[in-house]
């Protein structure tokens, strides 16, 4: 399974800023997933994030609030823009590829928004 | 439309008990996959086991096994001789093929069952 890394670990922002988060793969990956995970809540998809092109959002996300780059097969970033305390959550990023393959989930941003 | 049900939100066992956790799923895809993740208080997410929908077998690993079902769509999922260490929330998830099979996987996560371990 790859190796993936999150950075940061966790972070307290003030209302009204942006703060962007990291992903690195150990390895190449076609697909990147970013998942926003709410204080005792399940997980949901944001969006999937090919390298090469534009990131395809879930309902209820839009790029304008959360950014995502792709910028080659084992980094990706997404950012939380314009934050307000209903942001606050756990933001996980995972990789896999076709549906019969396993997912496996970086360590998670812990955000919390003042 | 699929759907992951995790009807036990919490539960409490003391240790060495054994403790079922239940997950029941909707798809209309004749192909698809369930996976069963763990998520201790660190926050991360711990994969442990991936089924396809073809594959009925229970499996077991240590003390952990799956019982997979799909004339109930269930898909469970037993500690047996629980440990303090199994306290965590624990996630059912369905994927299903996207785009005639080769697009992207999207994994649908049920709510979660916490377990505590009490010593």
């Amino acid at each position: 399974s790859a190796v993936i890394s999150q950075k940061p670990s966790r972070d307290i922002c003030q209302r009204g800023t942006s703060l962007t988060i990291q992903c690195q793969v150990d390895s190449q990956v076609t697909m990147m997933f970013w998942y926003r995970q709410q204080p005792g809540q399940s997980l949901t998809l944001i969006a999937t994030a090919n390298q090469g092109s534009e990131a395809t959002y879930e309902s209820g996300f839009v790029i304008d609030k959360f950014p995502i780059s792709r910028p080659n097969l084992t980094f990706s970033t997404l950012t939380v823009s314009n934050m307000s305390p209903e942001d606050s959550s756990i933001y996980l990023c995972s990789v896999g590829g076709t549906a019969q393959e396993t997912q496996y989930f970086g360590p998670g941003t812990r955000l919390l928004v003042l | 439309a699929q759907k992951v049900t995790q009807a036990q939100t919490e539960i409490s066992v003391v240790e060495k008990e054994d403790v079922t956790l239940d997950c029941v799923y909707e798809t209309r895809d004749t192909t698809y996959y369930l996976f069963w993740y763990k998520q201790p208080p660190s926050g991360e997410l711990v994969f442990l086991i991936r089924r396809n929908s073809f594959d009925e077998q229970n499996e077991i690993s240590g003390r952990y096994s799956w019982n997979f079902q799909k004339s109930t769509s269930s898909f469970n999922f037993t500690i047996t001789a629980s440990q303090v260490v199994d306290s965590a929330v624990y996630f059912c998830a369905l994927s299903e093929a996207r785009w005639g099979g080769t697009g992207a996987n999207n994994l649908f996560f049920g709510t979660g069952t916490r377990l505590t371990v009490i010593p």
